[in-house]
């Protein structure tokens, strides 16, 4: 049962160039989302999260984007940096009051090559 | 910054042996969540836990597994009688209440390696 799929395994980017991941969602029930980002030996580390009623929201060098009609959303990193190298994991949550389950991806390794 | 901290951070134990992983959420957390991720797999929820009872468990979650808040400040993950695939890294998150994913998300420790032998 893969409510949410990460389809990209890994991917390799030039430094200074934009990092896109992508990821998809079944459950129409979900209403926040999160990107992880995660080094070995190390627990999940929060990067950015948007609200179902969004479509985008910006930190610094990170966006994500929310496409809901299409159960879509994407991190962009922009200009990408050696240290971004990292296992991106998408996760989503329904949240009922209090209790903030999430469903992770299976992951993206991104390398980011000098 | 405030940190989850896990320990130990490798335990080995033989098959069939009972196992306890222990995490200490920061300290104003209310929510906690124990999650899993066995080797190349995805990160998987087993469960929630808020005002000293469950709020909800996975299917992972069978009657092997057990959590506690034993003394107010530690939050404990019981397995009973491990088994081969029981192997897996165990990460504990707090949060500090509900609706919190907005803005921070919640917080992971850096996880507990299980190896089961």
């Amino acid at each position: 049962d893969q409510q949410v799929k990460q389809n990209s395994p890994s991917l390799s980017v030039q430094e200074g160039r934009i990092s896109i991941l992508n990821c998809d969602y079944t459950n129409s029930m979900f209403d926040y989302f999160l990107w992880y980002k995660k080094y070995p030996a190390e627990g999940p580390t929060f990067l950015i999260s948007i609200s179902s009623i969004k479509d985008k929201n910006e930190d610094g060098r990170f966006t994500v984007f929310l496409n809901k009609s299409a159960k879509h959303l994407s991190l962009h990193i922009v200009p990408s940096q050696p240290g971004d190298s990292a296992v991106y994991f998408c996760a989503a949550s329904a949240t009922n009051f209090g209790n903030e389950k999430l469903t992770f991806g299976t992951g993206t390794r991104l390398t980011i090559i000098p | 910054e405030p940190e989850v901290t896990q320990t130990p951070s490798h335990q080995v134990t033989q098959m069939g042996q009972e196992v306890i992983l222990r995490c200490v959420p920061i300290s104003n957390h209310l929510y906690f969540y124990w999650y899993r991720q066995i080797l190349g797999q995805k990160v998987e929820f087993l469960v929630s836990f808020y005002n000293n009872e469950i709020s909800e468990k996975s299917e992972i979650f069978d009657d092997q597994f057990s959590v506690e808040r034993p003394d107010g400040s530690n939050f404990t993950l019981k397995i009973r009688s491990t088994k081969l695939e029981d192997s897996a890294m165990y990460f504990c998150a707090s949060s500090v209440l509900g609706q919190s994913l907005a803005n921070y998300g919640y917080t992971f420790g850096s996880g507990t390696r299980l190896t089961v032998v």
